[in-house]
């Protein structure tokens, strides 16, 4: 069954560590997203990547690095953590033309930093 | 740059009764429209999208939504709710001649017996 799987589901982290979101998809889909939630909002993107090897920035990319080494994987990078990026994180990926704006979603990854 | 406005934070209904989610957008070219819900501590899950021909789209588990450019407006709509539609519903829009898609803040309806 194609899906996106996230890894780790939750995660706790020190200010200043570094942390690494994983995602993982079997759609065989071009596009990928990292989005971020915060309780009572909608989704804001921070970057996206359309083909393996390049990523692009979204619009809240500050903080933030992407690595999309494959078509399946897209690892969203917070170097330093801070206070502030507690959120949820969803990944999804989207098929190219008439169909790209149709996301498939992960089960998001809960990351509290203290 | 798109935007989306829902306006209702919160909807509370009975079971049974009609509903309407409300969604603004503001963009002056071509788009797609799109719905998401969103069950507590799940990922978004897509519901329906419309970007030309019949205003009126349906969607899964009777859910429809309607397309108007005079109100740059595509609200949500059920005729007969269910409990199990309690959930967070996210309006999306996008252009069509790119993939970055933004979301609106959300309705949370809540759907009582």
């Amino acid at each position: 069954e194609a899906a996106v799987t996230q890894s780790p589901r939750s995660k706790v982290a020190v200010t200043g560590g570094k942390v690494t979101l994983s995602c993982h998809q079997t759609n065989n889909h071009d596009y990928m997203y990292w989005y971020r939630q915060d309780t009572g909002h909608g989704l804001r993107l921070i970057h996206y990547s359309y083909v393996a090897d390049s990523t692009e920035k979204g619009d809240i990319p500050d903080g933030y690095k992407a690595s999309r080494p494959s078509q399946e994987n897209f690892s969203l990078i917070l170097e330093l953590a801070s206070l502030s990026q507690t959120a949820v994180y969803f990944c999804a990926s989207s098929d190219r033309g008439s169909s790209q704006n149709t996301l498939y979603f992960g089960a998001g990854t809960r990351l509290s930093v203290l | 740059t798109q935007t989306v406005s829902q306006s209702d934070a919160h909807v509370t209904v009975f079971e049974g009764d009609s509903v309407e989610l409300r969604c603004n957008y503001s963009y002056g070219g071509s788009i797609y429209l799109s719905w998401y819900i969103q069950h507590h501590g799940r990922g978004l899950q897509f519901l329906l999208k419309y970007y030309s021909g019949n205003p009126v789209v349906q969607g899964v588990n009777g859910f429809e939504a309607e397309f108007s450019k005079s109100d740059s407006s595509f609200h949500l709509r059920k005729a007969s709710v269910h409990w199990s539609d309690s959930a967070v519903y996210f309006c999306a829009v996008s252009a069509n001649n790119n993939n970055r898609i933004f979301f609106g803040d959300g309705t949370q309806l809540v759907v009582k017996p």
